[in-house]
């Protein structure tokens, strides 16, 4: 079974600045997606990035990136630019990669609030 | 495009009652999923459905809690009877199958409270 952790209950960071949150999760796969969702208050969970286990080079959409350790099991976000826009909750997230049916369930860690300052 | 819809948003039932939570998938989505978030603790799955079969229900806590997905369009989530453990907030996902299927959409989630 995996486990996904996320250390962070809460950050906060000032409107501008670059803040990292924490990821580490455990598996005896070999071949994973990691994500990283993001729900703003009262409003549904999307998707914010995606990595294939399979691919050494990092992922990034636009002002987010990750910084993926595969040996490590570590999976951060980091978000440059901070806007206001993403105070949410972000939730790390495993599936299982390939074959059908339940395998394309996710694990998902606790969550750590984030609040941007203005 | 719609998105995943549920349907109520947020229900406060009494222990013992009967609750149904609704998820309208999008359309031509064949998979569905449930999940659901205790207060505190991480989200946790429920059950698949591939159309309307069953692929995985490892997820369901016990046998108070009915799925099911009629016509494999919208599907029911149904507690009966329902305990205040019960309580938090149940989301339901959809995806297509093929390329691209790890992409899970979700609802807004439905706040159950069980007094």
């Amino acid at each position: 079974a995996q486990t996904v952790t996320q250390s962070q209950p809460e950050m906060s960071v000032q409107e501008a600045e670059t803040v990292t949150l924490s990821c580490t999760y455990d598996t005896s796969e070999n071949n994973y997606y990691l994500f990283w969702y993001k729900q703003p208050p009262s409003r549904q969970m999307i998707l914010v990035i995606r990595q294939e286990a399979y691919k050494q080079q990092n992922a990034t959409e636009n002002r987010f990136s990750v910084n993926f350790q595969k040996a490590a099991k570590s999976f951060s976000l980091k978000i440059s630019d901070s806007q206001l826009g993403d105070t949410a909750m972000y939730f790390c997230a495993f599936m299982k990669h390939g074959g059908g049916g339940s395998n394309y369930k996710l694990t998902f860690g606790k969550g750590t609030l984030l609040t941007v300052n203005p | 495009e719609a998105g995943v819809t549920q349907f109520p948003s947020h229900s406060v039932i009494e222990k013992g009652q009967t609750v149904t939570l609704r998820c309208d998938p999008i359309s031509g989505h064949d998979n569905l999923y449930w999940y659901r978030r205790v207060m505190g603790k991480e989200i946790k799955f429920l059950l698949h459905f591939v159309k309307e079969s069953k692929q995985d229900e490892s997820g369901m806590p016990n046998n108070r809690f009915l799925a099911e997905r009629t016509g494999g369009t919208y599907s029911t989530l149904k507690v009966q009877p329902a305990e205040l453990e019960d309580s938090g907030v149940y989301f339901c996902a959809s995806s297509h199958t093929g390329p691209g299927s790890y992409e899970q959409y979700f609802g807004p989630g439905t706040r159950l409270t069980v007094t």
